[in-house]
């Protein structure tokens, strides 16, 4: 699976929109990008995921570039309660017994009132 | 439904003793997940159970054992703890039918002195 880069710490205004980065410039055609979340001490959360084309739920949308190079991780108006630290992984799905996630050290947001 | 259960929640024990750490989950998911996380860093995978009756290692497997003894339940076993196994353990199980996504526990604290 493809290593992911992310900025150690970003900063958000209450009720302003999160945009997250991840880089993984060498991600191959068929890992999917997936987004989790760990709000202080508590297991890791599900977000979002994708594979080329942008996806949006209730919690956050997903923007791929073209050459799925990078991506975004939008919350599109940050509460108090999304202060957390947001890794992104990339994975093949569908690899039978190879189901090893690489989980790097994340996105610490701070959501500032 | 309760999702992941972990129990117990912190345990101390001193070096050498041994202890089993309980997951159980409800969501009739085939693959599950042991992994551990020390201060400031992501997780990293120890073992993991693709289906009922299969293990494999994962990134730092030594020191531990696990059994599948169901598809509900996959426990981990320190056989001889050591003070380098202090850290959060949190077991996960995942969804095939929902594009692989990970359900994580609420963690178990541990601490060997």
């Amino acid at each position: 699976d493809a290593k992911t880069t992310q900025p150690p710490s970003m900063d958000c205004a209450e009720g302003r929109a999160a945009n997250l980065p991840c880089n993984h410039s060498t991600i191959s055609g068929n890992e999917y990008v997936y987004w989790y979340r760990q709000i202080h001490s508590q297991g890791p959360q599900y977000i979002i995921h994708g594979l080329k084309n942008n996806e949006t739920n209730e919690m956050a949308s997903l923007i791929i570039t073209e050459d799925r190079k990078s991506s975004t991780l939008i919350l599109p108006h940050a509460t108090l309660r999304d202060t957390a630290v947001y890794y992104c992984i990339v994975r093949v799905n569908n690899a039978g017994n190879n189901r090893k996630l690489i989980w790097g050290l994340g996105t610490s947001l701070a959501v500032n009132p | 439904n309760a999702g992941v259960t972990q129990t117990p929640k912190f345990q101390v024990l001193k070096t050498g003793q041994s202890m089993t750490l309980q997951c159980a989950q409800d969501m009739n998911h085939n693959s599950m997940y042991w992994y551990r996380q020390d201060p400031g860093m992501g997780l990293r995978l120890i073992y993991y159970s693709a289906s009922e009756g299969t293990t494999d290692k994962g990134e730092v497997p030594n020191g531990y054992n696990v059994s599948r003894l169901n598809k509900r339940e996959f426990s981990l076993r320190l056989e001889s703890a050591a003070p380098s196994q202090t850290s959060v353990y949190f077991c996960a199980s995942e969804s095939r039918e929902y594009q692989e996504t990970q359900y994580f526990g609420p963690g178990t604290r541990l601490l060997v002195l």
